[in-house]
Parts: structure tokens; C-alpha cells; sequence
């Protein structure tokens, strides 16, 4: 099992350009998330999915927009980047039962 | 005030020392404790987790759970040079679709 996966790993843009990031998940997992990590700030929950084709807004969800059209897969995408967006991001998964998450290796994303 | 608090360091012990690490939390309704592992550029690990009050051993890792303090703790012994990392703490509520995460601590063990 590759458990995670998060495509690309590294990525620089421009402002203004966009992007979508791929999170892909093979435990059969209902719920994925998408955080950003800063320094000094922690893990903080951009969207989430309970399901195939549901998704909901969480702490700082502002330029940001989810798609979950297969179960197994978690996109985020930057529809106009901007320089404060530039962060790690990771995908995470869990089960329905237990609240354990995990996580995927990460993207770092640098917006010039 | 954050909803969970974790001193995020750094903590720097000679090897074979004990690692100590504790988060604190406000919220009562927390029943899952995790703590996570994160090597530097890469993505969180779970290391550990206890369900509700109690104490968990797993090799060279303990992490103890006392829900009337609202206290949470995670012991490394015999500390190596692979345990630098930063350590997270992270919690939730049974039925709860999200986890609260303590900010890190960042623990480095020197040879």
C-alpha cells in the first residue's frame, strides 16, 4: 500500500497563475483533508471531504476550492495564486471510525 | 487562548537522555490522542495514540493520557540521534470529522 501520494512535490508560481494539487489515497478511506503548514503556525485545515463528492470549508479556506469526484482522490486547487499561499501543504485520510489521520509526504509551493 | 497548547520548543538532550514532551487542552469532550512525528521536509507521522484516559507503551515511546488535568505527555527513553524531529500533538472528539493540533515541538538529540 502506497497509502498517501501527493503530486506534484515541489511547485513555483507566479502570481496570479493557478494550479491544482493531487492528493490520492489507496486505504479505501471516507474522509481527506488538505492543511497548510507555516512556521510558527502550526497545522491549520484548509477543506475537507466526508465522502465522494462532498466538501466543506475549514479554518482558512479563502482562495482555495476542493473537488472529490472519486473516492480515492482529493484535488485542491489555486485558482489565482498569491505570495501569501506559498506553504506546505499536505493531504491527510481517515477512516469513518477511530479519528486517526494520515498523512501524505507533502508539496512545497512557492508563489513569486 | 488556542484550543490546544503545546510548548513548541526547542529542546535539545544529550543521547540516552529522557525526552519529555506534554501538550495542554481546554476542551472536555476530547476522547482520541495522537501524537505525530515529523522529520524535517517531510509529511506528519503517527507515532501514538490512546483512546480516553490511560497510559500507552510502545517500545522506547510512552504517552499518557490524564483527561481531569486536561494533561497529555509523551516520554522518549533512551533517546537516539533519529529521534530529532518535531512532535505534534493532535486530539478529537468521538464523531468529530477534525483533529486539533498542538503547534509542534522540536526536540533535537545530540550525539
Amino acid at each position: 500500500n502506497a497509502g498517501v501520494t501527493q503530486t506534484p512535490k515541489f511547485r513555483v508560481l507566479k502570481t496570479g497563475q493557478s494550479m491544482t494539487l493531487l492528493c490520492a489515497q489507496d486505504m479505501n478511506h471516507e474522509y481527506m483533508y488538505w492543511y497548510r503548514q507555516d512556521p510558527g503556525m502550526g497545522l491549520r485545515l484548509i477543506h475537507y471531504s466526508v465522502g465522494e463528492g462532498t466538501t466543506a470549508k475549514g479554518e482558512v479556506p479563502d482562495g482555495y476550492n476542493v473537488s472529490r469526484l472519486k473516492k480515492q482522490n482529493f484535488l485542491l486547487g489555486l485558482e489565482s495564486a498569491a505570495p501569501s499561499q506559498t506553504s506546505v501543504y499536505f493531504c491527510a485520510s481517515r477512516s469513518t471510525s477511530g479519528g486517526l489521520q494520515f498523512f501524505g509526504p507533502g508539496t512545497r509551493l512557492t508563489v513569486l | 487562548q488556542k484550543e490546544v497548547e503545546q510548548d513548541p520548543g526547542p529542546l535539545s538532550v544529550p543521547e540516552g537522555a529522557i525526552v519529555s514532551l506534554n501538550c495542554t487542552y481546554s476542551n472536555s469532550a476530547f476522547q482520541y490522542f495522537m501524537w505525530y512525528r515529523q522529520y524535517s521536509r517531510k509529511g506528519p507521522e503517527l507515532l501514538m495514540y490512546t483512546y480516553s484516559s490511560g497510559n500507552k507503551e510502545d517500545g522506547r515511546f510512552t504517552a499518557q493520557v490524564d483527561k481531569s488535568s486536561k494533561y497529555i505527555s509523551l516520554f522518549i527513553r533512551d533517546s537516539q540521534p533519529s529521534d530529532s524531529a518535531t512532535y505534534l500533538c493532535a486530539m478529537t472528539r468521538s464523531n468529530d470529522y477534525k483533529l486539533s493540533f498542538g503547534a509542534g515541538t522540536t526536540v533535537t538529540v545530540r550525539a
